[in-house]
């Protein structure tokens, strides 16, 4: 079944304590993106990945790392997080490779829903 | 003032009843508009995308596009409790963008 994994779906913790949150697909997609939904904003995009190797900053990348060192996984890397990264996390993959004309269509996982206290 | 702007709802309309979902934006370069679904506790998952100005008709989901007023709509003819969801509008300038702009959702429920 084609699907984009994260875990964990749900994660509390302290300010201050670094964390991962794991992403993976298995749809072969180059593109890979994170996001966080909160109340009245909507889906925000954090980091996004054409390719292995490559990444770039979206509309909110203050506080979070990324990598993409296999095509598969992207994981989201909070070095030091604090109470204003509490939100809900999604992960997505699309087929886009860039120099072409698909359309970004993005599938997604069910979320990781953080909580920092 | 957002690219995107959706009306957060929540909307509440009877079985049967058709329901209308709507979207305005500011930047007359996207040209490719898409609405997500997403059910409480899960990931949005794509339920309609459409090109440039018109409709597009997928069974009971009918996708309307204005351009020149900066509009898009979705229309849910007999609506279905299991249509009880978040719906997010989102658009881009062209299909390959990295960047897709999405609506703060609109949220749907339907009462059997």
């Amino acid at each position: 079944e084609a699907q984009v994994t994260q875990n964990p779906r749900y994660l509390i913790t302290v300010t201050g304590k670094k964390l991962t949150v794991t992403c993976s697909q298995n749809m072969n997609h180059e593109y890979m993106s994170w996001y966080r939904q909160d109340p009245g904003l909507g889906l925000r995009q954090i980091y996004y990945s054409m390719n292995v190797e490559v990444t770039d900053k979206g509309d909110v990348p203050e506080g979070y790392k990324v990598s993409r060192k296999e095509k598969r996984n992207f994981p989201l890397i909070l070095e030091s997080p604090s109470p204003n990264q509490t939100s809900l996390y999604f992960c997505a993959s699309s087929l886009i490779t860039g120099t072409g004309n698909q359309k970004n269509i993005q599938y997604f996982g069910a979320g990781t829903r953080l909580s920092v206290l | 003032q957002k690219e995107v702007e959706q009306d957060p709802g929540p909307l509440s309309v009877p079985e049967g009843a058709i329901v209308s979902l709507n979207c305005t934006y500011s930047n007359s370069a996207f040209q490719y508009f898409m609405w997500y679904r997403q059910y409480s506790r899960k990931g949005p998952e794509l339920l309609m995308y459409t090109y440039s100005s018109g409709n597009k008709e997928d069974g009971r989901f009918t996708a309307q596009v204005d351009k020149s007023s900066k509009y898009i709509s979705l229309f849910i003819r007999d609506s279905q409790p299991s249509d009880s969801a978040t719906y997010l509008c989102a658009m881009t300038p062209y299909s390959s963008a990295s960047k897709i702009i999405f609506g703060s959702g609109t949220r749907l429920s339907i009462r059997p």
